[in-house]
């Protein structure tokens, strides 16, 4: 089984200020790492995902995230953050060897609160 | 192309009525979702249909049911509502490439349920 932790359930930052956003992930098997963005009162849009080859995967909107497999993270980072960058971002795993459906397994959530 | 739709957009239910949830998407894809988004807890998957004419249980399916009524459409239906179904719920779709764990899900923009 697998599961997500997002270390840090608010984070706060300044616009034009870099961010990161935490995730680690544990799990016994081989996993794929996604990254995804829910706006206020919409529904969840991918950022970006790590399926293989380099480790550092850029996204939407400026941002990047790192695969680190031997601390199991995948933090999300933006060099300089905008008020529109304000949301909930969600860090999920989908186990490599499930062929039969997408299971996706979420961390809880870091709201990111950008302030001019 | 209006994606993932869902309706209704809010709906406030009396413990022990029932509802239906519908879903559609216009993308062609297989596979569809239904999670619940819960305070502090993230995405916990509640049915998930792999392609038209199965479905299957997820994480937390106690207390509902689901009908893959055609390739486009997905519903979720409580029988008998209860407060601890009190929850934003969010319908899913993705393309089911045949490598599923790397498929990107599309959301829709969730229905706001509170049941008294």
């Amino acid at each position: 089984a697998q599961s997500v932790t997002q270390l840090d359930s608010q984070v706060p930052v300044f616009e034009e200020a870099p961010v990161e956003l935490r995730c680690n992930y544990s799990s016994s098997v081989s996993v794929y790492l996604f990254w995804y963005v829910q706006y206020p009162n919409q529904g969840l849009q991918l950022l970006l995902k790590y399926l293989s080859g380099s480790t550092l995967v850029k996204g939407i909107n400026g941002f990047e995230a790192e695969f680190n497999k031997s601390q199991t993270s995948f933090h999300l980072r933006k060099p300089s953050v905008h008020i529109s960058d304000t949301a909930e971002y969600f860090c999920a795993v989908s186990d490599q060897g499930n062929t039969g459906f997408q299971k996706l397994v979420f961390g809880t959530g870091t709201r990111l609160l950008v302030s001019p | 192309n209006a994606g993932v739709t869902q309706t209704p957009k809010f709906q406030v239910l009396k413990t022990g009525q029932s509802m239906t949830l519908q879903c559609a998407q216009d993308m062609n894809h297989n596979s569809m979702y239904w999670y619940r988004q819960d305070p502090g807890m993230g995405l916990r998957l509640i049915y998930y249909s792999a392609s038209e004419g199965t479905t299957d249980k997820g994480e937390v399916p106690n207390g509902y049911n689901v009908s893959r009524l055609n390739k486009r459409e997905f519903s979720l239906r409580l029988e008998s509502a209860a407060p601890s179904q009190t929850s934003v719920y969010f319908c899913a779709s993705s393309v089911a490439s045949g490598r599923q764990s790397t498929d990107t899900q599309y959301f829709g923009p969730g229905t706001r349920l509170t049941v008294l």
